[in-house]
């Protein structure tokens, strides 16, 4: 089946870039996901990238995708303390809910 | 609206009691997800409705566990009897029509702990 790795921990000081890495086995996978998880809140919905893109820019986020190496990153410019979270990425066949593989989360932390 | 509200937002429980969570889903919308979160297993789609009706419970982990969605306000998910491996954050998602991922909202989960 569908799996989708990221490394547990990543810490950095507040202002520095943040990249969180993620690899998935599905080459069939269509849409891929980054999803944000504050302390006691739900998940909320970064941004997401269509396969047939290399990057996507929305704001201080940066998304980059390597289909051929099946491998997706996170890139969060000025690091602020706020942004300290659990991130998820996820992929799916299509945009469909029912679809989504998420992978087990990075935990954010940034250091002032 | 007030997005999708899940309740309680913490529970309890001893084993081989009946827990029950609870989901108010945003006004419109006519998916309604549930998925568990733990830490070996990270994010997993349980169940999902499509207007009131159970389309896919294949996530479902065994039959102690039913979900229901009486009206389209509402869903439940049961579990009968809790065991301690049950412990999760359980979040509900709602969606307009065509379950869209990017249309999705999630609530901020039910955090079970079976003891």
């Amino acid at each position: 089946g569908e799996d989708v790795e990221q490394s547990l921990f990543l810490s950095v000081r507040e202002g520095d870039s943040s990249v969180i890495n993620c690899t998935y086995t599905d080459s069939s996978s269509t849409y891929l996901y980054w999803y944000k998880q504050e302390p006691g809140a739900g998940l909320q919905l970064l941004t997401y990238i269509f396969s047939n893109m290399d990057m996507k820019q929305d704001q201080r986020l940066t998304v980059l995708l390597n289909k051929k190496d099946k491998h997706l990153s996170l890139r969060i410019a000025d690091t602020q303390t706020g942004d300290s979270a659990i991130y998820f990425c996820a992929e799916g066949l299509n945009n469909a809910g029912n679809m989504l593989t998420f992978g087990g989360g990075t935990r954010l932390m940034v250091k002032p | 609206d007030a997005g999708v509200i899940q309740s309680p937002r913490h529970e309890v429980t001893e084993m081989g009691q009946e827990v029950t969570l609870r989901c108010k889903p945003i006004s419109g919308h006519d998916y309604l997800f549930w998925y568990r979160q733990t830490m070996m297993r990270g994010l997993e789609l349980l169940i999902y409705f499509n207007n009131n009706v159970p389309i896919d419970d294949s996530g479902m982990p065994e039959d102690r566990f039913s979900a229901k969605m009486p009206n389209a306000s509402f869903s439940t998910l049961k579990i009968q009897p809790s065991e301690p491996r049950d412990s999760a954050v359980y979040f509900c998602a709602s969606s307009p029509n065509r379950a869209l991922v990017t249309e999705a909202f999630f609530g901020q989960g039910t955090r079970l702990t079976v003891v």
